[in-house]
């Protein structure tokens, strides 16, 4: 069956990059995804990654994927307060199945 | 601008009353699915529909049912509420394998 596992909490000086890691056991996932969850609102997709690549850059976010160890990785270059948020990394099949969410706070 | 819409974002009933959460979305998506969000455990998928009149159970589907005679609606039904369904529910939709977009979910609080 599908599992996805987080670490729960992350706490991070500003300016500091932060890493959120997350491991899936579904290994016919064609997507993984990363959403960001702000106080009081639903998620937003913050970015994916296909399956078949490594790696993905976008501006400050950096998504690696380790396909053999089924390990995803979102990190975050230079962290703002406006990053504090509750992250999920989700996977899919033929269902979205996401991970318990790790919970960024970022001090000054 | 794309748009899931849930018709409460809070709610509070009473033990053995028949809830039910509505979800819109406006997009044309076949995938409809409702989770409930509770701390440390993430989000859990409750059931989930491809299609008008389809439904699949996710991982915690007892205690609820669902209806999707809409494609753009999908109804989230506790038959008799219990305070262990007290949790945030949240609504998403998506084109097949594509991303999902979610509603601002529905605080429901069983007393």
């Amino acid at each position: 069956g599908e599992d996805v596992e987080q670490s729960l909490f992350l706490s991070v000086r500003e300016g500091d990059s932060s890493v959120i890691n997350c491991t899936y056991t579904d290994s016919s996932s064609t997507y993984l995804y990363w959403y960001k969850q702000e106080p009081g609102a639903g998620l937003q997709l913050l970015t994916y990654i296909f399956s078949n690549m490594d790696m993905k850059q976008d501006q400050r976010l950096t998504v690696l994927l380790n396909k053999k160890d089924k390990h995803l990785s979102l990190r975050i270059a230079d962290t703002q307060t406006g990053d504090s948020a509750i992250y999920f990394c989700a996977e899919t099949t033929d269902k979205l199945i996401f991970g318990t969410g790790t919970r960024l706070q970022v001090f000054p | 601008d794309v748009k899931v819409t849930q018709s409460s974002r809070y709610l509070v009933k009473r033990t053995g009353e028949k809830v039910f959460l509505e979800c819109v979305q406006d997009m044309d998506h076949e995938n409809m699915f409702w989770y409930r969000q509770d701390p440390g455990l993430g989000l859990r998928l409750i059931y989930f529909s491809y299609d008008v009149k389809m439904k699949e159970k996710g991982d915690i589907p007892e205690g609820y049912s669902v209806s999707r005679e809409k494609k753009e609606r999908f109804s989230l039904i506790l038959e008799s509420a219990s305070t262990n369904q007290t949790s945030m529910y949240l609504c998403a939709s998506s084109l097949r394998q594509g991303e999902a977009f979610f509603g601002q979910g529905t605080r429901l609080t069983v007393v």
